[in-house]
């Protein structure tokens, strides 16, 4: 079983280019959850995904974020256009659909994203 | 006020000190509580579940207050490896279920 799995792990990006961050869930796991975390700040939520749906996206900026996680195919995170204040580590957790540890979240390594 | 709140410290201990963090929460609705750990630059790892009844994992004991919305980490015999940040962590349904995050206390371990 390899864990989440989130890549790349370094990013770098130029004012106004697009990036891409991309997770694949443990396993047997059907939901995908979005985390920010700014230099020593805490994780805030972005996003819940599962198979083919967006389940909460209150945590989403209104512009130039998106995400998405197909029916095949890892988890996407989308940043348009970025700017410096988007520069931070981007965490992936998954969670199982059922069982015991339905609320427990699992993460990746994180993808760190620094706009130049 | 903040939905998790946590006492952001750093708590700077001796080896084999008894440490305990605090973290309060807003929604009286909650229904899931966890404590993760952080290093530096690392992602966040489960450390453990938090229950009415309490819970207690070898040097770590957490206890959960409902009725002061109120939970705590007791950490016993401090090791230097215990250094990191600790993330109070509470779940709530609210049409989907949304984990959301403590801005975490920072534990330094010396010798």
């Amino acid at each position: 079983n390899a864990g989440v799995m989130q890549n790349p792990r370094h990013l770098v990006r130029r004012r106004g280019q697009e990036a891409r961050l991309r997770c694949s869930p443990m396993k047997g796991h059907s939901h995908v959850y979005w985390y920010r975390q700014l230099p020593e700040e805490g994780l805030k939520f972005m996003v819940y995904l599962q198979k083919e749906n967006i389940i909460d996206e209150s945590g989403m900026p209104k512009e130039r974020f998106s995400a998405e996680f197909p029916k095949e195919g890892p988890s996407i995170l989308r940043i348009q256009q970025v700017v410096r204040g988007d520069s931070a580590a981007y965490f992936c957790a998954s969670s199982p659909n059922t069982g015991s540890g339905a609320n427990v979240l699992t993460f990746g390594a994180g993808s760190r994203l620094t706009v130049l | 006020r903040k939905e998790v709140e946590q006492d952001p410290g750093p708590f700077n201990v001796p080896e084999g000190a008894t440490v305990a963090f605090n973290c309060t929460y807003s929604n009286s609705a909650s229904q899931s509580f966890f404590w993760y750990r952080q290093d530096c630059r690392k992602e966040p790892k489960l450390l453990m579940s938090v229950y009415s009844s309490g819970n207690e994992d070898g040097r770590f004991t957490a206890q959960l207050n409902r009725a002061s919305q109120y939970i705590s980490l007791l950490i016993r015999d401090s090791k230097l490896s215990d250094s990191a940040t600790y993330l109070c962590v509470v779940g709530t349904s609210g049409g989907s279920y949304i984990p959301t995050f403590g801005r975490g206390t920072s534990l330094i371990v010396h010798p």
